[in-house]
């Protein structure tokens, strides 16, 4: 079964740090990979994806993520980090094999809290 | 910007209760999910709804478990008899096309006592 592996649950920063959060998924087929964000008390929003194409994505708020198939890997980056990104980060995948009409599986999550 | 809304943001109920949580997807949108987040768990996927039917759905989605798009705007989901077990967050979804974005609504807190 298709599964994604998020490896730090708690990462603690200070603003201007720079941000590499881990992702990884199991499948050997064609996947969609997304990073979702959920601030305090918000909605899940997407922050980037990747269907095909160049491997490094830009999303929204200054964050990208390179997807890199012999890994298995969809890292979260960003260069500087802002309190304002505290949030919750959420990778999913969306495995065209599955037939699912968008049916997103998620890793566990990555609270990220940022101190000024 | 549109959005996808849910009502109750927080329901409490009691054991063996049928509970439905109301979903407004985003007019244009022809793909409509729910998935659920147990606390300190996965958001996880419960079903997907297409053309008016079922398209997906995971084990969670048992017989208990009920969709439904009554009239042109809602979707609901219907638990027939909660169990504590279905305390979780329950999040609402729609995308325009099969593998576009998903927008997610803000979520219900589902507390059965």
């Amino acid at each position: 079964a298709q599964s994604v592996s998020q490896h730090n649950h708690h990462v603690i920063l200070s603003e201007a740090a720079s941000l590499e959060l881990g992702c990884n998924y199991s499948y050997g087929g064609t996947v969609n990979l997304f990073w979702y964000v959920q601030y305090p008390g918000q909605h899940l929003q997407l922050l980037l994806k990747y269907f095909s194409g160049d491997p490094l994505v830009k999303g929204i708020k200054g964050f990208e993520a390179e997807f890199i198939k012999s890994k298995f890997s969809f890292n979260l980056r960003k260069p500087s980090v802002q309190w304002s990104d505290t949030a919750e980060y959420f990778c999913a995948v969306n495995t065209l094999f599955s037939g699912g009409y968008n049916k997103l599986i998620f890793g566990a999550g990555t609270r990220l809290a940022v101190h000024p | 910007e549109p959005e996808v809304t849910q009502t109750p943001s927080h329901q409490v109920t009691q054991m063996g209760q049928e509970v439905i949580l109301r979903c407004v997807p985003i007019s244009n949108h022809l793909y409509f999910y729910w998935y659920r987040q147990i606390l300190g768990q996965k958001v996880e996927f419960l079903v997907s709804f297409y053309n008016n039917e079922i398209s997906e759905k995971s084990e969670i989605f048992d017989d208990q478990f009920s969709v439904e798009r009554p009239d042109g705007s809602n979707f609901t989901l219907k638990i027939r008899s909660t169990k504590l077990e279905d305390s979780a967050m329950y999040f609402c979804a729609s995308s325009d096309r099969r593998e576009g974005e998903a927008f997610f609504g803000q979520g219900t807190r589902l507390t059965v006592v």
